[in-house]
């Protein structure tokens, strides 16, 4: 199961203070991947990368942010205007976007006390 | 946008049976779907895929197919064990753009002795 690692693996928060999580790849892949999972829903993409210095909005990118400044890593803030954060973040990664298998780290479950 | 659906949420099979989960896709441009399977408090671990240029594709005990024109496509695991216990996911994404994998809500499956 190596290649892809997030940390930490638990992570609590108080309420308005912002958070990051941690992804690291030694895949050598270009695109990388943020995702949210909440019970019965699925998996929701927050933010994605194809390649450094440029990432785009998923389809739930309000209150997060996230930076690629090199190839193998790309973290994720929660911030304080995430109304509910409390969830469990995945980060994946793929050679590239075009349908590529995407591989999958082992999960940061974040909760907001 | 795609949007994939999948059923049953919950299914639960006596250890042997054959277990069969479906899924169902908006996008006709799509032409590619995996599966993930995803135990408990671990990452989604892709367990076998499928393009739109082939109807089928088994490995060992899991298949898939697939039915372009009713765009839906299922999941098929003979012989259940214990360990086939676990979230399962379908997805989809076109690779003629950037493909982005849009997945169904996942389907609990339970392995019984």
């Amino acid at each position: 199961d190596g290649g892809i690692t997030q940390s930490p693996k638990y992570l609590f928060r108080k309420e308005g203070q912002n958070v990051t999580l941690s992804c690291e790849q030694n895949l050598n892949h270009d695109a990388m991947y943020w995702y949210r999972q909440d019970p019965g829903q699925g998996l929701r993409l927050i933010y994605y990368s194809q390649i450094v210095n440029d990432f785009q909005k998923g389809d739930i990118a309000e209150g997060y942010s996230v930076s690629r400044e090199k190839k193998e890593s790309f973290p994720l803030t929660v911030t304080s205007a995430q109304k509910n954060p409390t969830a469990f973040y995945l980060c994946a990664s793929s050679i590239d976007l075009r349908g590529a298998v995407q591989y999958f780290g082992p999960g940061t479950r974040l909760t907001v006390l | 946008g795609e949007n994939v659906e999948q059923h049953p949420s919950t299914l639960s099979v006596q250890e042997g049976d054959s277990a069969v989960i479906k899924c169902t896709y908006s996008d006709s441009a799509s032409n590619y779907f995996p599966w993930y399977k995803q135990e408990l408090g671990k990452r989604p671990q892709l367990i076998i895929d499928i393009r739109s240029n082939v109807g089928e594709k088994k490995d060992q005990r899991i298949a898939v197919t697939l039915n372009k024109t009713a765009k839906h496509f299922s999941l098929h695991i003979t012989e259940t064990q214990p360990e086939d216990s676990a979230v399962y996911f379908c997805a989809a994404s076109r690779t003629d753009s950037w493909g982005k994998l849009q997945f169904g809500a996942g389907t609990q499956v339970v392995v019984t002795p």
